[in-house]
This record gives structure tokens, C-alpha cells and sequence, in this order.
């Protein structure tokens, strides 16, 4: 089956602290990888996306997201926590054949200590 | 270039009444999608077309209905809301091809009573 697992419902760090998000898929081919962030009563923003490219992958903001074919796992990371960072964060999995699935992860929510 | 546009942004209807959700994008994408978030459910598909004039459906289809009759145009019906169809609508439309993400529009909140 294929299935997109976060890890951490919420996730809280300090202001200036550094920032990861676990996400783990499970998939019999090689996927596409997305993280999309949605802030407060908004919609979703792309962040990152992995494309059987280089296996560290940067986006906006300062985050970055490493695939790790051994652990089936594409972790969201970010050296140092901003206030305007807290959102909720989406990992998301697209798969190669049919109609191209796509599944999303349940969703993590970040809150931002100052 | 807009993107995805929804329409409406927000709507409450009546246990009973229909309404039909619109979704625009003018980015000459081939996929298009429906999707409901709820609380801690993530975003859950409705039903999805890959092509003018194709529907199909997704995980959570029952009491909804969708047509394409444009490519630009991605249409998500209720014929009779029920209050569990409260919830936060998102379209969404990609390119062919699993390299690329999707785009979403705004969103729509719709409230059931």
C-alpha cells in the first residue's frame, strides 16, 4: 500500500532554534516528494519538492528536505526557526503510473516560541 | 495569470439544499482535483479528472458529483449537503507528469446547518 506517514501531529520550537519535521512513505516505486506549508486560514504553498534529483533539496524560506531512499524517509528541516514559520506543514507523495496518485500526510503543525 | 480561483469563498447551507462549487484555472493544466480538509485528517480527494470531458473518483466521493466540461473549469456539486459536509474545500490543478506539483486555489468554507 502506499501510504505518507508524519511522524509528529505538533511540533513546537523555540524562536532561533532549529526546525524538523519527520515524514516517512512507503512506496514499491520511486516517487516524487512534496512539502507544502499552509498558514492560518489559507491555502497551500509549495515549498520543496524532490524529483530523483539531488537528494538534498532546498525551497523558500531557508527549508530544506533530504531523501533518504534506505529509510523512506524526505524529513523537512530548517537551521533556525522564524515566528512567521508557524503553519501547518504537508508531506506529500506522488506516485509513477496509473493516474499519477497523489497522497498527503495527515499534517504537522509548527508553533513558534519567541 | 491567476492560478486557481474558487468561487465561493465562503457559503452555508441548510441540511437538504444543493449548491455547486466552481473552480477556474488558466494555466492549461490537464489534472484537476477536489480535495476537503477537515481537522486533523489531512487533505482527503474527492474526485479528480485528468482531462476534459473525465471525472473519476477518489477516496471520499459519496454525496458529491463533479464535472469538466472545460479544461479550465472543474465543477463539485452537493445535490443534498449534509452537515459531515461541513468542511474546507480546495481545488487544486497539475501538469501531466509526476515531477510536478500541484496548485491549489484559496479555498472554499462551506457550513452545513
Amino acid at each position: 500500500a502506499q501510504s505518507v506517514t508524519q511522524l509528529d501531529s505538533h511540533v513546537s520550537v523555540s524562536e532561533g532554534t532549529p526546525v524538523l519535521l519527520r515524514c516517512n512513505y512507503s512506496s514499491s516505486y520511486s516517487p516524487s516528494l512534496f512539502w507544502y506549508v499552509q498558514h492560518p486560514n489559507k491555502g497551500l504553498q509549495l515549498l520543496l519538492k524532490y524529483t530523483s534529483a539531488a537528494t538534498l533539496v532546498k525551497g523558500i524560506n531557508g527549508f530544506e528536505a533530504e531523501f533518504k531512499k534506505s529509510e523512506t524517509s524526505f524529513h523537512l528541516t530548517k537551521p533556525s526557526a522564524h515566528m512567521s514559520d508557524a503553519a501547518e506543514y504537508f508531506c506529500v507523495v506522488r506516485y509513477s503510473g496509473g493516474y499519477q496518485k497523489v497522497t498527503f500526510g495527515t499534517g504537522t503543525k509548527l508553533q513558534v516560541i519567541p | 495569470n491567476a492560478g486557481v480561483t474558487q468561487t465561493p469563498k465562503f457559503r452555508v447551507l441548510k441540511t437538504g439544499q444543493s449548491m455547486t462549487l466552481l473552480c477556474a484555472q488558466d494555466m492549461n493544466h490537464e489534472y484537476m482535483y477536489w480535495y476537503r480538509q477537515d481537522p486533523g485528517m489531512g487533505l482527503r480527494l474527492i474526485h479528480y479528472s485528468v482531462g476534459e470531458g473525465t471525472t473519476a473518483k477518489g477516496e471520499v466521493p459519496d454525496g458529491y458529483n463533479v464535472s469538466r466540461l472545460k479544461k479550465q473549469n472543474f465543477l463539485l456539486g452537493l445535490e443534498s449537503a449534509a452537515p459531515s459536509q461541513t468542511s474546507v474545500y480546495f481545488c487544486a490543478s497539475s501538469p501531466s507528469g509526476t515531477s510536478y506539483e500541484q496548485y491549489f486555489g484559496p479555498g472554499t468554507r462551506l457550513t452545513v446547518t
